[in-house]
């Protein structure tokens, strides 16, 4: 079965330092996503791209946070300068198209700012 | 806005049936999802109900009512491995392109011998 590829799984780095987070999208998915879950707390939406722009966006994607598809397959989350409450599970996302369609996700990359 | 309620934790026994309820009140609505997560795991998904009533699917049933906000996933036949977190989550509405998911904070079943 296709599935939503995330790496890496794990990565600990110093506060201020730049992050990228990799996703390999379902094929022939069309909307791509990034989601958080910090320690404890609920899923909570960051980003939507569709067609090689961002869709929406929620307050906690600041200046801080970017994302790229570089080519045909692969979905970024960079974040510029890290904080210590960046500290959470970073989850990819994706679709196929039309609106009733299920959002899959990946396995995740917990990303530990210290 | 999206608010998104449900109970934080959840005990069952082995073999019952357990009921999670979710109410929700939100700007928009195209649907309502269920998603089970164990501790450090994506979420995967479970159900989706756009419409009122009851959709079945083998051990869990999912429940809608729009003009009450409120939904439910029953669990039957309860095994030891359906102890996992349960997400309730609202799908924004088509005009708003990509159809974002928006979660509430999950219960958290516990199934016991």
């Amino acid at each position: 079965e296709p599935e939503v590829t995330q790496t890496p799984s794990h990565q600990v780095t110093q506060m201020g330092q730049e992050v990228i987070l990799r996703c390999v999208p379902i094929s022939n998915h069309l909307y791509f996503y990034w989601y958080r879950q910090i320690l404890g707390q609920k899923v909570e939406f960051l980003v939507s791209f569709y067609n090689n722009e961002i869709s929406e966006k929620s307050e906690i994607f600041d200046d801080q946070f970017s994302v790229e598809r570089p080519d045909g397959s692969n979905f970024t989350l960079k974040i510029r300068s890290t904080k210590l409450e960046d500290s959470a599970m970073y989850f990819c996302a994706s679709r196929a198209g039309g609106s009733g369609n299920t959002i899959y996700f990946g396995e995740g990359s917990w990303l530990t700012v210290v | 806005g999206q608010n998104i309620d449900q109970p934080t934790e959840m005990t069952a026994t082995e073999g019952a049936i357990v009921q999670i309820n979710c109410t929700y009140q939100t700007s928009g609505f195209n649907g309502l999802f269920w998603y089970q997560q164990h501790a450090g795991e994506a979420p995967t998904f479970l159900s989706y109900n756009v419409l009122d009533g009851l959709e079945e699917k083998g051990r869990f049933s999912s429940f809608l009512s729009r003009s009450k906000g409120y939904s439910y996933l029953l669990l039957k036949e309860l095994q030891m491995k359906d102890s996992a977190s349960y997400l309730c989550a609202v799908r924004d509405p088509p005009e708003k392109g990509a159809n974002n998911l928006f979660f509430g904070t999950g219960t958290r079943l516990t199934v016991i011998p």
